[in-house]
């Protein structure tokens, strides 16, 4: 059973289109958080969530956005894409702060063209 | 700014052997740092951790070494195995526990 999925693993689109990706985690874990890996390779935390409170990486342009229809579950939405948004993003989770409690999916590609 | 840096893109060890994977960091309020392992076409997993009040941390073929005064951290596998080829990321935890982490380093086990 896998732990923490992401859909798609891959995806391509055209610069100024809408995309979503999904997020589930089978852990019952209460928070989740999405990350983005530049060019670079650095991982940067974009948002973490859980059912009382969202932190929002302030660096993070409000054209991203998270969705959470239930606990199990934090989809990522980006409105009009721009080339930049090219990346690979993880979603994670974890039941409380404890060092090395976050569990990782296992990334989803997008290449905006 | 990057705050943890991996100044090692790749690093190439001989099986058996000991890989040392090194990370600096910059900020000082970090209260805890991890290391995590990531194989291709997977998200990172936990590989070990060390909080700020400790200068080492050993689990089995890994031990970690934290040197505040130089703000330096490494992570030592001995003896390495052909499965550990991955790269591995450093992360530091700040206040609000959010990870900070370096680019990775690729370590490739040659057999």
């Amino acid at each position: 059973d896998t732990a923490v999925s992401q859909t798609p693993k891959y995806l391509v689109t055209q610069m100024g289109n809408d995309k979503s990706i999904k997020c589930e985690q089978n852990l019952g874990h209460d928070t989740m958080y999405w990350y983005k890996q530049d060019s670079k390779k650095f991982l940067k935390i974009m948002f973490s969530y859980n059912n009382k409170e969202l932190i929002i990486n302030e660096t993070v342009p409000n054209r991203f956005s998270p969705k959470s229809p239930d606990k199990a579950h934090l989809n990522l939405h980006i409105n009009s894409l721009e080339l930049g948004d090219s990346a690979v993003y993880f979603c994670a989770s974890s039941q409380d702060w404890r060092p090395g409690g976050q569990y990782f999916g296992p990334g989803t590609r997008l290449t905006v063209l | 700014d990057q705050q943890v840096k991996q100044n090692s893109p790749s690093l190439s060890v001989q099986e058996g052997r000991i890989s040392i994977l090194n990370c600096d960091y910059t900020n000082s309020m970090f209260d805890y740092f991890l290391w995590y392992k990531k194989y291709p076409a997977e998200g990172p997993t936990f590989l070990i951790s060390i909080s700020s009040i400790k200068d080492k941390n050993e689990d089995g073929r890994f031990t970690v070494f934290l040197n505040k005064s130089a703000k330096h951290l490494s992570l030592h596998i001995v003896p390495s195995q052909p499965g550990d080829s991955a790269v591995y990321f450093c992360a530091a935890a700040d206040s609000n526990y959010q990870l900070i982490w370096g680019a990775g380093t690729k370590l490739i086990i040659k057999p």
